[in-house]
């Protein structure tokens, strides 16, 4: 079966970093998206992963490592405003994505 | 810059009633989608469409219908509301299914059956 694990909650100091992990068991894999949503919205495209390793996209960065099972979304110089939830989700075998339930960020001024 | 609009935001239903989520896109995207979303879970695919004419299930289909006579629109029917169907609902559209096709969603609609 498929499976996605990440925190339901963390909370991080404006200005500071913090790293949201996801870890997935799947039979297949055709990549992994991180979302962001804020309360009361529709979730947003923040990066897709494939191959191993790091992208990075101004303060946001997403890892993966295929054969651990494992994803990280780094977020530094944190703001108010990145005060939502971090959403991960795999694409499948089929092309079906398998969301998980979300990592609420409380960001404290 | 419209992208994808669902309506309506909110909605009120009494146990029993049908309505319709309506959802429409103006990329011309091929792939189309109902998810819900209830408190603490994650997203959940109702239906998908992978063109116009073309639907199928997604994972939790039951109590639902949905048509795609056009590119453009995806609409959701409830036909006997139950309070089990109170959540979020999001419409979404990618391009197509490939592997790092971005899904773009709309901004939610809101229902309570009651």
């Amino acid at each position: 079966g498929q499976n996605i694990d990440q925190p339901t909650e963390m909370t991080a100091t404006e200005g500071a970093i913090v790293q949201i992990n996801c870890t997935y068991q799947t039979s297949g894999f055709n990549g992994l998206f991180w979302y962001q949503q804020h309360a009361g919205e529709a979730p947003t495209f923040l990066s897709y992963n494939v191959l191993d390793g790091l992208e990075e996209k101004g303060r946001f960065s997403s890892f993966l490592s295929r054969s651990k099972g494992y994803s990280y979304l780094l977020l530094k110089e944190l703001q108010m405003k990145d005060s939502a939830s971090y959403l991960c989700a795999l694409m499948d075998s089929n092309y079906q994505l398998i969301w998980g339930a979300g990592t609420k960020l409380i960001i404290k001024p | 810059n419209a992208g994808v609009t669902q309506t309506p935001k909110f909605r009120i239903l009494k146990i029993g009633q049908s309505m319709t989520l309506q959802c429409t896109q103006d990329m011309n995207h091929n792939y189309m989608y109902w998810y819900r979303q209830d408190p603490g879970m994650g997203l959940k695919l109702i239906y998908y469409s992978v063109g116009a004419g073309i639907t199928d299930k997604g994972e939790v289909p039951n109590g639902y219908n949905v048509s795609r006579s056009t590119t453009e629109d995806f609409p959701l029917r409830l036909e006997l509301a139950a309070p089990s169907q109170t959540s979020v609902y999001f419409c979404a559209s990618s391009y197509d299914g490939s592997s790092g096709n971005t899904i773009y969603f709309g901004e939610g609609s809101w229902l309570t059956v009651v």
